[in-house]
């Protein structure tokens, strides 16, 4: 089976865009995972999705939206793109999206903001 | 509310030598313990998770760790080391309760650095 694909790899934007990313969870797979990894403070959950529904979302304003497709395929939004949205955004997914599943991570994309 | 505190931000240890990263937890509900290794410019993958069962839990590459419940502990240990093991190491936990909605909870990592 092919793994968690994410695109782009790599992206520079300037303050003020918007950005979206895409994630493409392994075939069977209904639950897809967002995390945002910086230095800073490490790995934050972002929003989880399920059957094309967010069912959770974590600590992050709301310049940062999500949605999920019928086929699981997922993207994230971030509007407005500060500074401080610069790292790396990384999905997961996961097949039944219990709390047990093991939850498989694509490569992510590494967004800069300029 | 989870948090999990990994103790060491880096951990240098010669080749063929054990290595033990410390992981400790802290959370109002039960919850599932996992440990994932990050290989520069890639995605996390999976080492081992507990969810319930023994307390020694063995994963890939020839990690394991103990579930410590009265401690709150989960700590990765392996034997003897190799180079192709250095990387970043995250400790992380589910909220039982929740489900998998609230995603994993991670410390902060812990780079493990193999000398030759």
């Amino acid at each position: 089976k092919a793994g968690v694909t994410q695109t782009p790899r790599y992206l520079i934007k300037t303050r003020g865009q918007q950005v979206t990313l895409s994630c493409s969870p392994i075939s069977g797979h209904r639950s897809v995972s967002w995390y945002q990894q910086t230095p800073g403070q490490g790995l934050q959950f972002l929003f989880e999705y399920f059957s094309e529904t967010q069912r959770n979302k974590g600590n992050f304003p709301g310049r940062f939206s999500g949605r999920q497709f019928s086929n699981s395929r997922s993207e994230m939004n971030v509007s407005t793109l500060e500074l401080g949205d610069s790292a790396l955004y990384l999905c997961a997914s996961s097949s039944s999206g219990s709390s047990t599943d093991t939850q498989y991570f694509g490569p992510g994309t590494r967004l800069t903001v300029l | 509310a989870q948090s999990v505190t990994q103790l060491d931000s880096q951990v240098p240890v010669f080749e063929e030598a054990p290595v033990e990263l410390r992981c400790n937890y802290s959370s109002s509900v039960s919850v599932y313990l996992f440990w994932y290794v990050q290989y520069p410019n890639q995605g996390l993958q999976l080492l081992l998770k507990y969810l319930s069962g023994s307390t020694l839990v063995k994963g890939i590459n020839g990690f394991e760790a103990e579930f410590n419940k009265s401690q709150t502990s989960f700590h990765l240990r392996k034997p003897s080391v190799h180079i192709s093991d250095t990387a970043e190491y995250f400790c992380a936990v589910s909220d039982m309760v929740g489900g998998g909605a609230d995603g994993l909870t991670f410390g902060k990592g812990t780079h493990l650095i193999i000398q030759p």
